[in-house]
């Protein structure tokens, strides 16, 4: 069975663009959280989508936005590029999005900002 | 106070140690406890799930003490292949919480 996919595997953007980021989360999960994670430290909660609908929100600005599809995959978008966006973004599914269980992690999408 | 702290470490130990890791908990409202394991550039992968009556994994022994919101980790008779980043993870309602991670080195 194929795990949790994410694309692009890396990506270079300049400051002020915009990103956009997917993934496809384990066959059968229907919920999908995205982290931030910086050199150096754990990964950072953006969001988590259940069903389509938003369940979480993590301490992010209003430039970070994402969505999920009928097919359960998610999109993350980030606006106005900064250098300190600059970090491995990391998809994780899980069956439910009700109290969070095991979730399983994509390879992730390397974001660098010059 | 960050929500979960954990010494970064590394921690060198020879193949076949004994090798122990800690991390505190800020919110007693955490409802899961989880240890992940990340190799370098790699994506985490989950170890195993830590209770309060202790668990064991073959070589590996995770304990909860919700009092004390302290996590443990206990490696057994180390391997080479036991060399990476071991974080502790919390979980709520919708997200898992971070810990920075601890690194583990073993040499041969």
């Amino acid at each position: 069975d194929a795990g949790v996919t994410q694309s692009p595997t890396h990506l270079i953007k300049t400051r002020g663009q915009q990103v956009t980021l997917r993934c496809s989360p384990i066959s059968g999960h229907k919920s999908v959280s995205w982290y931030q994670q910086v050199l150096g430290q754990g990964p950072q909660f953006i969001f988590q989508y259940y069903e389509k609908e938003e369940r979480g929100r993590g301490n992010f600005p209003d430039r970070f936005s994402a969505r999920q599809f009928p097919n359960y995959s998610s999109e993350l978008n980030v606006n106005a590029l900064l250098l300190g966006d600059s970090a491995l973004y990391l998809c994780a599914s899980s069956l439910s999005g009700q109290g969070v269980g095991e979730q399983y992690f994509g390879p992730g999408t390397r974001l660098t900002v010059t | 106070r960050k929500e979960v702290e954990q010494d970064p470490g590394p921690f060198n130990v020879p193949e076949g140690a004994t090798v122990a890791f800690n991390c505190t908990y800020s919110n007693s409202a955490s409802q899961s406890f989880f240890w992940y394991r990340q190799d370098c550039r790699k994506e985490p992968k989950l170890l195993m799930s830590v209770y309060s009556s202790g668990n064991e994994d073959g070589r590996f022994t995770a304990q909860l003490n919700r009092a004390s919101q302290y996590i443990s980790l206990l490696i057994r008779d180390s391997k080479l292949s036991d060399s990476a980043t071991y974080l502790c993870v919390t979980s709520g309602y919708s997200t898992l919480t971070f810990g920075k991670g601890t690194m583990l080195l073993v040499s041969p």
